[in-house]
């Protein structure tokens, strides 16, 4: 069983709507949770960094961690074209070793 | 703005080749990663090196070697190229937070 697990989709929106995007984790020393846009033929890019339970939002994008499920989510409001591309949740404890999902291809239609 | 270069983009080889794969970040972070990509699979962590001259291997470091010279460069190492690594292999470093990734090398082995 994966440490990380991601439904991969693919998921297709209209724009403008709401994406939730969501992941699960096994591994109860899990402190640090990321959130990564990986555009077709690049490398994955960091959008959110969060640290134990609750809540951060930057612009558009709001991630939210629930420790006591082991819940990972991330919602991106008004979602945009630009917004398509696969999202990648992963998180680790206290070592240097992340633990990936396999990754949510999203595609918002114009 | 973190920046991982990774040498080229798209590389062919023959089976039995020994393969070099070049990485080179430009923030002077300790930790340095190299994953591979594969499709329902997602990102496996092949070996990571946490300072010049060390290195540990990760999920899957059969068939792979590394090597860290200097503190900027990791460089991964097909000993003899088999048609199973076929793959897109991305590089990460990172100072201990979030890691950054290259644009990934897309490698087929004929």
């Amino acid at each position: 069983q994966k440490e990380v697990e991601q439904d991969p989709g693919p998921l297709s929106v209209p724009e403008g709507a709401i994406v939730s995007l969501n992941c699960t984790y096994s591994n109860s020393a899990f402190q640090y949770f990321m959130w990564y846009r990986q555009y077709s033929r690049k490398g994955p890019e960091l959008l959110m960094y969060t640290y134990s339970s609750g809540n951060k939002e930057d612009g558009r994008f709001t991630a939210q961690v629930d420790k006591s499920s082991k819940y990972i989510s991330l919602f991106i409001r008004d979602s945009q074209p630009s917004d398509s591309a696969t999202y990648l949740c992963a998180s680790r404890g206290y070592d240097y070793k992340l633990s990936f999902g396999a990754g949510t291809t999203v595609t918002v239609r114009a | 703005d973190v920046k991982v270069t990774q040498s080229s983009r798209y590389l062919v080889k023959r089976t039995g080749e020994k393969v070099f794969l070049e990485c080179v970040q430009d923030m002077d972070h300790e930790n340095m990663f190299w994953y591979r990509q594969d499709p329902g699979l997602g990102l496996r962590l092949i070996y990571f090196s946490y300072d010049v001259k060390m290195k540990e291997k990760g999920d899957i470091p059969e068939g792979y070697s590394v090597s860290r010279e200097k503190k900027e460069r990791f460089s991964l190492i097909l000993e003899s190229a088999s048609t199973n690594q076929t793959s897109m292999y991305l590089c990460a470093s990172s100072l201990g937070g979030p890691q950054h990734f290259g644009d990934g090398t897309r490698l087929s082995i004929l």
